[in-house]
């Protein structure tokens, strides 16, 4: 079965630091990943996703994200936070290989994502 | 991408009754899915909702409790049935092309509250 995991529920930074949210996944083959914010009473947004080719996949709003094959990892980052990404962050994952889950996203259980001033 | 229209945003409602989401996109879409949100935890897929057939349910989630249709290739409808306040969640729209590479496209979400 594959599975996400967020591993911090809140991430505070100042603005204008770089940010970095976590993400580790398992899958049984290799993966395909994706990252979603969600603003307080909106639905998710996508952000990036990684297929495959180049490790650093960069995405929407000055977002980018580096998939480590090694540490099955997919962490999100930014060079410098403004305090309008204040959001909750979702990493997904799905199998690239067919299995009896059927190629459906599964949801890390967010992150909190913070920038204060 | 597609545009998502999910109604209501938002209600609140009486323990025992039922209340009906509708999600409509923008185009064609081949794959809709129902995902319940709870308070502060991630998204559950409750269901598939399939064009012209009976949904595909998740372990946990019945046709009874959680009636789904899908008329059409760019509408659906999920009833939250006989409700109680352990269905307050948001309720959230997915549509996706059915290719494995592409991302999936959320509507707004419906926030519901049984009282």
């Amino acid at each position: 079965a594959q599975s996400v995991a967020q591993p911090e529920d809140q991430v505070n930074v100042a603005e204008g630091n770089p940010l970095t949210v976590k993400c580790t996944y398992s899958v049984s083959g290799n993966p395909y990943l994706f990252w979603y914010v969600q603003y307080p009473n909106r639905g998710l947004q996508f952000l990036l996703k990684y297929i495959t080719g180049d490790n650093l996949v960069k995405g929407s709003y000055g977002f980018e994200a580096e998939f480590n094959k090694s540490q099955t990892s997919f962490h999100l980052k930014k060079p410098s936070a403004l305090v309008s990404d204040s959001a909750l962050y979702f990493c997904a994952v799905r199998d690239r290989v067919g299995t009896g889950g059927g190629n459906k996203l599964t949801f890390g259980t967010g992150t909190q994502l913070k920038v204060e001033l | 991408s597609a545009v998502i229209s999910q109604k209501p945003s938002r209600d609140i409602c009486q323990r025992g009754t039922s209340l009906t989401i509708q999600c409509q996109v923008d185009s064609q879409v081949t794959m809709m899915f129902w995902y319940r949100q709870q308070p502060g935890q991630s998204l559950t897929l409750i269901a598939t909702a399939n064009q012209g057939s009976e949904a595909t349910y998740e372990s946990g989630f019945v046709i009874d409790k959680f009636p789904i249709s899908r008329p059409n290739l760019t509408f659906s409808t999920l009833t939250v049935s006989n409700m109680s306040p352990e269905d307050s969640s948001i309720y959230l729209c997915s549509v996706e092309q059915g290719i494995t590479n592409t991302e999936a496209f959320f509507g707004q979400g419906t926030r519901l509250t049984v009282v």
